[in-house]
Formats: structure tokens, C-alpha cells, sequence
């Protein structure tokens, strides 16, 4: 059975830092894509982050990029986002999500984590 | 960037009846268009890959389908059960664009 257990939300100041982890069983990790979703409260979902299952292939939405960083570490069937110089724009419930296949072009989204909660406020 | 406009925001329908979603994108995206059921509260849950391929365990009472860059989500027969926000995804290329999403309450 897939699973996928978030972990490191909070409340974090604006300009501050945080790491998001997404730790992955039930599948051979390196083999597929993950992606990061958010959704701010009472909105819709936004794509946020994606990275190839072997990592050498990312792209971010622009409203991330240059603040936020995605990454994983195969050996330890984790996914991270490393989130810098946070806004309050950035609040919102943040998913990992596993695509189907390789790259996180091409293939659709197939088991979600069940969310993290970051909350940005002074 | 590639924008999936999604039609209505909300509706409200009776037991029973057949409802229809639109999703439009701003350009071609052959197939790759994903549907997504949120539950309130909930995590979302694949519904539809492919357009109109639908996910292992989903009723058949949902299906899609395509017309060029025009896509469909179609509940035959509303149940109470599928109360829910539902998106549309473009996952041809990134950025992964979602639709802005359509609210299903029961009337």
C-alpha cells in the first residue's frame, strides 16, 4: 500500500525558514516523480513544486521560485521542500503527491500525503 | 503558461440528477487532463486520468471526456456521497496548472 507521511509544518514568521519531509513506503521511491501542492485556506489547489524519480529534473511554479527548493534523497525515501524567506501569501496546507510515472510531466498525480499545515504570521 | 478554466464555480443539484463540469485549457494539452474529488476536510483523490480513463475503485456512475482543448466531468446520478470540490489538472508540462474548481452541494 502506498503511503505517504508528511511532517515539519508550523507556524513560522514572516522571512523565516522551513522543511517540509515526505517520507514514501509501499512503492520503489526513485522510480517516480513527486510533486508539491498547497492550498491556502478556503482556496483551490496550487501546483507548487515537481522532481523526476531520480532528482535531476525540477521545476517550480513562479511564485516559489528562488524561495523554495525541492529535493530527495532516494536512499531514504524522502521528499523535502526547503522553503526560504516565507510570506504571508505562503500560509496554506501543503500536499506531496506521487505521480504516476518518472517525470511529473506526462503523468497525473496518484496518492496524495495527507497535508501539512504552515502558518506564517508574526 | 497553460490555464485550465473550470465552469461553475458551485452548483447545487438534486439526488438523482446528472451533472456536468467543464474545464477549459488556454492551449492544446492532447490528454493529459487529471479530475480530482476534495471531500471537505479531506485530502484530494484521483477520480480521472487520461481525460476519460477512470481510477482503479471510482463509480462508474463518473466519467470524462474530451474535445480539443475542452474537457467534461460527468456525474450520471448525483449521490450524497459526492458532496465535494472537484479539479481539473493539465499535466502535460509544467507548471501543473489546476482549474480553479467546481463546488457539488446537494439541493
Amino acid at each position: 500500500e502506498v503511503q505517504l507521511l508528511q511532517s515539519g509544518g508550523g507556524l513560522i514568521q514572516p522571512g523565516g525558514s522551513l522543511r517540509l519531509s515526505c517520507s514514501a513506503s509501499g512503492f520503489t521511491f526513485s522510480n517516480y516523480a513527486m510533486t508539491w501542492v498547497r492550498q491556502a485556506p478556503g482556496k483551490g489547489l496550487e501546483w507548487v513544486s515537481g522532481i523526476s524519480g531520480g532528482g535531476g529534473t525540477t521545476s517550480s511554479a513562479d511564485s516559489v521560485k528562488g524561495r523554495f527548493t525541492i529535493s530527495r534523497d532516494n536512499s531514504k525515501n524522502t521528499l523535502y521542500l526547503q522553503m526560504n524567506s516565507l510570506r504571508a501569501g505562503d500560509a496554506a496546507i501543503y500536499y506531496c503527491a506521487k505521480h504516476a510515472g518518472y517525470t511529473f510531466g506526462k503523468y497525473y498525480l496518484d496518492h496524495w500525503g495527507q497535508g501539512t499545515l504552515v502558518t506564517v504570521s508574526s | 503558461d497553460i490555464q485550465m478554466t473550470q465552469s461553475p464555480s458551485s452548483l447545487s443539484a438534486s439526488v438523482g440528477d446528472r451533472v456536468t463540469i467543464t474545464c477549459r485549457a488556454s492551449q492544446g494539452i492532447s490528454n493529459y487532463l487529471a479530475w480530482y474529488q476534495q471531500k471537505p476536510g479531506r485530502v484530494p483523490k484521483l477520480l480521472i486520468y487520461a481525460a476519460s480513463t477512470l481510477q482503479s475503485g471510482v463509480p462508474p456512475r463518473f466519467s470524462g471526456s474530451d474535445s480539443g482543448t475542452d474537457f467534461t466531468l460527468t456525474i450520471t446520478t448525483l449521490q450524497p456521497e459526492d458532496v465535494a470540490t472537484y479539479y481539473c489538472q493539465n499535466y502535460k508540462s509544467a507548471p501543473l496548472t489546476f482549474g480553479g474548481g467546481t463546488k457539488v452541494e446537494i439541493k
